[in-house]
């Protein structure tokens, strides 16, 4: 099984709606987070969560917000999504151990979001 | 504040020839370097990495990278290319030792590879 797994995998919705997005992981990290990936952009940092209280805006976070529901569980909601939040969305796990001191990322296979 | 730059978005080689993917970085301190690979509908994967010591990392499926100081740079190479090394690479620098810890991204360089 897949240690970082993200659900859906592909989501089509229509401008306006809410949506989430879940990620779980059984890694037993504490640090996680979330990126969105556009063609020619890279990776781009939503939100980031250290432990279950805190919380911590990305370099994108507008339109964006976020739930650690749990160590294992870190969710992503567009409010309101819209045509340009249309991206592959990945959520990544890191620890405080040494592998997390160098920050060392996993990720997960991505949900592809399209916006109509 | 920490950037990478991936210089070619794109580069195309034949199997069996010589693959590098060019990163340079601008760090205040000295960074950890990363590269990641993704293969085609699926999420990235840590190739190496650069954190202290030794200046020449060696990763998986054959990749490389030295990490070069005076140039601000961390360049991927592999002597031989494989089919299946098509995908997209991204180059990625971590703060040291600092409080947020988050990874800054280049904007990746996609390899094509030739028959």
């Amino acid at each position: 099984d897949a240690d970082v797994t993200q659900t859906p995998r592909n989501r089509i919705t229509k401008t306006g709606k809410r949506i989430m997005l879940e990620c779980s992981q059984t890694k037993g990290h504490d640090r996680m987070y979330w990126y969105r990936q556009d063609p020619g952009l890279g990776l781009r940092l939503i939100y980031y969560s250290f432990d279950v209280k805190d919380i911590n805006k990305g370099e994108i976070s507008d339109g964006y917000s976020v739930s650690r529901q749990a160590q294992a569980k870190f969710s992503l909601s567009l409010e309101s999504a819209i045509p340009n939040q249309t991206a592959l969305y990945f959520c990544a796990t890191s620890d405080l151990s040494a592998g997390g001191k160098y920050n060392e990322q996993f990720f997960g296979p991505g949900t592809r979001l399209t916006v109509l | 504040a920490q950037s990478v730059t991936q210089l070619g978005s794109h580069v195309s080689v034949s199997e069996g020839a010589l693959v590098l993917l060019r990163c340079n970085y601008s760090s205040s301190v000295p960074p950890y370097l990363f590269w990641y690979v993704q293969y085609p509908n699926q999420g990235l994967q840590l190739l190496l990495k650069y954190t202290t010591g030794a200046t020449l990392v060696k990763g998986i499926n054959g990749f490389e990278a030295e990490f070069k100081k005076s140039e601000t740079s961390f360049h991927l190479t592999k002597p031989s290319a494989h089919m299946s090394d098509a995908a997209e690479y991204f180059c990625a620098v971590s703060d040291r030792g600092g409080s947020q810890g988050n990874l800054i991204f280049g904007k990746g360089t996609k390899l094509s590879v030739k028959p």
